[in-house]
């Protein structure tokens, strides 16, 4: 069954610097990644997916993401955050059966 | 367009009491699911339904929760008798078509707490 890791609970960022969260997944063939976005009393928000293809994904707000086979990982990197984006961040797995494993989340804080 | 809509957003009950949440998807989406979000974990699915039909309810606790999804639209999603342990967000999320990897819209979840 896929699987998926985000090492870290919670990061702390400034306004103005680069961030990056990690994503780590469990999958015996080519998986569907995805990450999402949840503001404070929001629902989650897709903010970008990988199929297959070119392995650096664009998505909305800004979100790039890098797909490594080799690491098994799919991170999110934005280079300049905004305090908007102080949020929960979800990675997760899709497998053949269209349906989604989620992470457990890494909270973003961003200080002025 | 109007996005995924549930109710209550707020919901405190004590243990072996029942609760029911509402949720409403995006107008022309055949496929709803309810997740159950526990603080500190990500979103796990409970059910999934495609139009009225259910395709997949393999992780919903069927002892105590039920959920239906009258004429394909609206779905309720009910817990009987709650437990501690059912302290949680839930969440639910409708899209066109369950059989490919379309887009997930989320509502903004019922947030319970069972005391």
């Amino acid at each position: 069954a896929q699987s998926v890791t985000q090492p870290d609970i919670h990061i702390t960022v400034s306004e103005g610097a680069s961030l990056e969260l990690r994503c780590n997944y469990s999958y015996g063939a080519t998986p569907y990644l995805f990450w999402y976005v949840q503001s404070p009393g929001q629902g989650l928000q897709l903010l970008l997916k990988y199929f297959s293809g070119d392995t650096l994904v664009q998505g909305i707000k800004g979100f790039e993401a890098e797909f490594k086979r080799s690491q098994s990982s799919f991170n999110l990197r934005k280079p300049s955050v905004h305090w908007s984006d102080a949020a929960e961040y979800f990675c997760a797995v899709g497998a053949g059966d269209y349906k989604l494993s989620f992470g457990a989340g890494t909270t973003v804080t961003v200080r002025a | 367009e109007a996005g995924v809509a549930q109710s209550p957003r707020y919901k405190i009950i004590e243990k072996r009491q029942s609760v029911a949440f509402w949720c409403n998807p995006i107008s022309g989406h055949a496929t709803l699911y309810w997740y159950q979000q526990i603080l500190g974990q990500g979103p796990k699915l409970l059910i999934q339904f495609q139009n009225n039909g259910v395709v997949d309810d393999s992780q919903l606790p069927k002892d105590r929760f039920s959920a239906e999804r009258l004429k394909g639209v609206d779905s309720t999603l009910k817990i009987q008798p709650a437990k501690l342990e059912d302290s949680a967000v839930y969440l639910c999320a409708s899209s066109l078509d369950g059989s490919s990897y379309n887009e997930q819209f989320f509502g903004p979840g019922t947030r319970l707490t069972v005391l």
